[in-house]
């Protein structure tokens, strides 16, 4: 079946660093690929919609200057967490969308990115 | 706006019984798709089944069926004869609008754990 690939699977780094998560799709073009942070036990929280070759689309309450989305090609997006603090420490997951019509969509996700920040 | 519900926070059964997890939805849009997911201890998201507003008939994926009642706008998903392996956490998503750039939002998940 189609693979996303998320990496780093996780990272530490000090305050007010930045950090890059990468995320691939191998064996399908994904027009749109999806941002998610997870906190513990709790449920995945959209973050961004990012399309390629514009603009993402950010959900209400996240700020756009912090967490920068890049959507450059139809296998890669990227979310930067800008000059991060502990409390941007979370699970960060990417999805890719292979899009095949309403009756037939498949939503695939990455492996996920641990992100703590010291 | 969009909305979407489980209201089973976590649930035990017995191995080798079927299982319903809850889903309820709300949306305005007449074009949408319910999708249900499995994520293990492991952080991964795993697919099981997806439905579309307009599939006439209920999805089966192997021991997964998804119960579709559009009225009620319920999409519950049904695991028949559970296994060990199936415990995990179970997330109920659904994607409004019909585009490639409609966005997809998950329910707050069900913890399903089986007994041996």
């Amino acid at each position: 079946g189609a693979v996303v690939s998320q990496h780093p699977s996780w990272v530490i780094c000090k305050s007010g660093t930045s950090v890059k998560i990468e995320c691939r799709s191998l064996d399908f073009q994904a027009t749109t690929m999806f941002w998610y942070r997870q906190f513990p036990k709790q449920s995945l929280m959209l973050m961004a919609t990012s399309n390629e070759g514009s603009k993402a689309t950010y959900e209400q309450g996240v700020e756009k200057d912090k967490f920068l989305i890049n959507h450059a090609s139809l296998t890669l997006s990227t979310l930067t967490v800008t000059s991060a603090h502990p409390e941007d420490s979370s699970f960060y997951i990417c999805s890719a969308r292979n899009w095949q019509g309403l009756a037939n969509e498949k939503l695939f996700f990455g492996s996920g990115t641990q992100l703590s920040v010291l | 706006a969009q909305k979407i519900t489980q209201t089973q926070p976590g649930m035990f059964v017995q191995e080798k019984e079927a299982v319903t997890l809850d889903c309820t939805y709300d949306t305005s849009d007449p074009s949408y798709g319910l999708f249900w997911y499995k994520q293990p201890s492991s952080g991964e998201m795993i697919f099981l089944i997806y439905q579309g507003s307009y599939d006439q008939q209920n999805a089966t994926e192997g021991r997964y069926s998804l119960n579709f009642q559009k009225a009620r706008k319920s999409a519950n998903l049904v695991i028949s004869a559970s296994q060990l392996g199936d415990s995990a956490m179970y997330f109920c998503a659904m994607r409004a609008g019909y585009s490639s750039a409609s966005k997809i939002i998950f329910g707050s998940g069900t913890r399903l754990s089986i007994r041996p």
